[in-house]
């Protein structure tokens, strides 16, 4: 699985937009990129995922570059409850025995904290 | 609330001693995965049932088993505790059916089980 290099913190304003960039220069093309976050001691939820098109979803935007080599997560209006730990997290979509899809590798992530 | 439940929130106890952790997925979820969380290490997986199989190991130690129960509720063993098991351990689950090879279904984790080993 393609490794993924995040910056280890970031600062947003609350109510302007999180830019969250992740680069995984190795990605393959069967690999998807995935978005999760952790509140302080939560546990993890899922963001959103993406293999090459840009994706949105009620919670945030995912652009993935041409070449897939990085991506960038937007929280549109961030607020004071979107601080958290971002992971990007890159892996395929693949089928073990069974159906069941694999386990998820966490790196360190994005420490995000969205200040009044 | 994800829906995925896991007792009990905290647990402390001695080295050496044995403990049991447990987790209820959400209602038709049939993949079962455990992860733990300390300082140093991060968030690591350790194995993953789906149905009631074993389907992936990760780190997990020979100290530590699971398993899966035909209700599809898990239990993770933890024996001969030692210092260093102290962390945060996730149970995740997620539908795990087999479709579309572009299908992507999301693992939902539990609060959590904080286990320190005096």
């Amino acid at each position: 699985d393609a490794k993924t290099t995040q910056p280890p913190s970031m600062d947003c304003a609350e109510g302007r937009a999180a830019n969250l960039p992740c680069n995984h220069s190795t990605i393959s093309g069967n690999e998807y990129v995935y978005w999760y976050r952790q509140i302080h001691s939560q546990g993890p939820q899922y963001i959103i995922h993406g293999l090459k098109n840009n994706e949105t979803n009620e919670m945030a935007s995912l652009i993935i570059t041409e070449d897939r080599k990085s991506s960038t997560l937007i929280l549109p209006h961030a607020t004071l409850r979107d601080t958290a730990v971002y992971y990007c997290i890159v892996r395929s979509i693949r089928k073990v025995d069974g159906g069941s899809q694999g386990n998820l590798i966490f790196g360190k992530g994005t420490k995000l904290s969205v200040k009044p | 609330d994800s829906g995925v439940t896991q007792t009990p929130k905290h647990l402390i106890t001695a080295t050496g001693q044995r403990v049991t952790l447990r987790c209820s997925p959400r209602s038709g979820d049939l993949s079962v995965y455990w992860y733990q969380q300390s300082l140093d290490q991060g968030l690591q997986f350790l194995i993953q049932y789906y149905n009631g199989e074993e389907r992936a190991k990760g780190n997990i130690l020979e100290r530590f088993s699971a398993q899966q129960f035909p209700d599809l509720h898990s239990e993770l063993n933890l024996s001969s505790l030692e210092l260093g098991d102290s962390a945060l351990y996730f149970c995740a689950s997620s539908l795990g059916l087999a479709g579309a090879i572009s299908s992507y279904n999301e693992q939902f984790f539990g609060p959590g089980t904080r286990l320190t080993v005096l």
